[in-house]
């Protein structure tokens, strides 16, 4: 099972907005969600089901997918914003596949 | 609360075998997707499997079947991940996590600390 594409790395200053995305998804499905992982540390849940947002993550995060490409779009970013991005999508078959990963770098 | 407690670090040599743990307290542990992750060191993280404790139905990622055995045992709460013979490209920290939808039909979003698993002659 190969890994979804996503970029390397992503940076943007305080205040704006950066979009990552993601290649290779189940375009039969909405099953996409997007972890945040600070190094050393289990991921954490932003976005499931492509755009929705659990109790508890900020408003600044949002997700949406088109086809096979899903996209995490962080506004505002923040210092805290910075670690590496995974996303996750439902490959069929009851198997999952998570993307390679963005290191976001508040500049 | 939802807790999900896994194994201490392990050091192991190749050839050998391990049984890692994942013991789930705070919800009804025979009812939710239990899944492993791995995340090789300074790599990404990578699907391994899952299985619903009630009836120890597991799936396994095509890139993990048969390298490793996802297990459970309800009546102590507990999922394990085990290898029979261990390479050195099984170094790696193993996540265990709650891989299932709430009531509400909410992703879940509870995960074990991580074990290092290290393999070295």
């Amino acid at each position: 099972q190969s890994a979804l594409t996503q970029p390397a790395s992503v940076s943007g200053s305080p205040g704006q907005s950066i979009t990552i995305s993601c290649t290779g998804t189940n375009s039969e499905y909405n099953l996409v969600s997007w972890y945040h992982q600070h190094p050393g540390k289990a991921p954490k849940l932003m976005i499931y089901e492509a755009s929705k947002r659990p109790s508890g993550v900020s408003n600044r995060f949002s997700g949406s997918k088109s086809g096979n490409m899903a996209s995490l779009t962080i506004s505002g970013l923040q210092a805290e914003d910075e670690g590496d991005y995974y996303c996750c999508s439902y490959a069929g078959s009851n198997v999952y596949v998570f993307g390679t990963g963005t290191t976001v770098t508040v500049l | 609360e939802v807790q999900l407690v896994q194994s201490e670090a392990e050091v192991k040599k190749p050839g050998e075998s391990l049984k890692i743990s994942c013991k789930g307290s705070g919800y009804s542990f025979a009812s939710y997707w239990i899944a492993w992750v791995r995340q090789m060191p300074g790599k990404g993280l990578e699907w391994m499997g899952f299985i619903y404790p009630d009836h120890s139905n597991t799936k396994y990622s095509p890139s993990f079947q048969g390298q490793v055995t996802i297990s459970a045992d309800k009546s102590i709460n507990t999922a394990y991940l085990q290898w029979s013979i261990l390479k050195a490209s099984d170094t790696a920290v193993y996540y265990c996590a709650i891989w299932d939808y709430d009531s509400n039909f909410d992703l879940l979003d509870y995960w074990g600390q991580g074990t290092l698993v290290t393999v070295s002659s």
